[in-house]
């Protein structure tokens, strides 16, 4: 089973709709978790980020960890045709690690 | 302010040929990492580096090389292409405060096709 699990999708919405992405962990380690968006051919550029478990909203994005299902998920809501991007969740441990753990990333189509 | 620079933006390769990625990060920033993207495999680590002249493996090393020689740059080398190291690769920085905020600046990318 690998760190970190994101359904690759694609996913297709309607202009408006909430969307709701999701990743799974397998290492309770992880304390730090992010999500990054990347449009088509550039670099990915982070979107949110949260410590431990909780909400953290900015906006139309909310991003919900689940310590206990070791579980987060990154809603938008109104998504709008610009949302159309490739998400990636990430992972990070405490103390001293250099590196994130990525998921493979959602492709997200919003259609006006 | 450039931020992350990465050249060259595309490269095709012959099998067997050699070649070297640069790149470039204007924010003082003492992390560096090389990435591969692949479809369906995401993002996995190559190479990083903790601060000039300092390198350590990641997850895919094999079949890549790279150096630090100073601060603001990062080299990853292809000694002998396989058309198994076409992909898209990413080169991330960030500062060394902050540690398991996890905001990595990315650069472009770069796109190598290996025949």
């Amino acid at each position: 089973q690998k760190e970190v699990e994101q359904d690759p999708g694609p996913l297709s919405v309607p202009e408006g709709a909430i969307v709701s992405l999701n990743c799974t962990y397998s290492n309770s380690a992880f304390q730090y978790f992010m999500w990054y968006r990347q449009y088509s051919r550039k670099g990915p550029e982070l979107l949110m980020y949260t410590y431990s478990s909780g909400n953290k909203e900015d906006g139309r994005f909310t991003a919900q960890v689940d310590k206990s299902s070791k579980y987060i998920s990154l809603f938008i809501r109104d998504s709008q045709p610009s949302d159309s991007a490739t998400y990636l969740c990430a992972m990070s441990y405490q103390g001293g690690s250099e590196k994130l753990v990525f998921g493979k990333g959602m492709k997200l189509t919003v259609n006006p | 302010n450039a931020g992350v620079t990465q050249t060259p933006k595309f490269r095709v390769l012959k099998t067997g040929q050699s070649m070297t990625l640069l790149c470039a990060q204007d924010m003082n920033h003492e992390y560096m990492y090389w990435y591969r993207q692949d479809p369906g495999m995401g993002l996995r680590l190559i190479h990083y580096s903790v601060g000039e002249g300092t390198t350590a493996k990641g997850e895919v090393p094999d079949g890549y090389n790279v150096s630090r020689l100073k601060k603001q740059n990062f080299l990853l080398g292809l000694e002998s292409a396989a058309p198994s190291q076409t992909s898209v690769y990413f080169c991330a920085s960030r500062p060394s405060g902050g540690v398991g905020t996890g905001e990595l600046f990315f650069g472009e990318g770069s796109r190598l096709t290996v025949l």
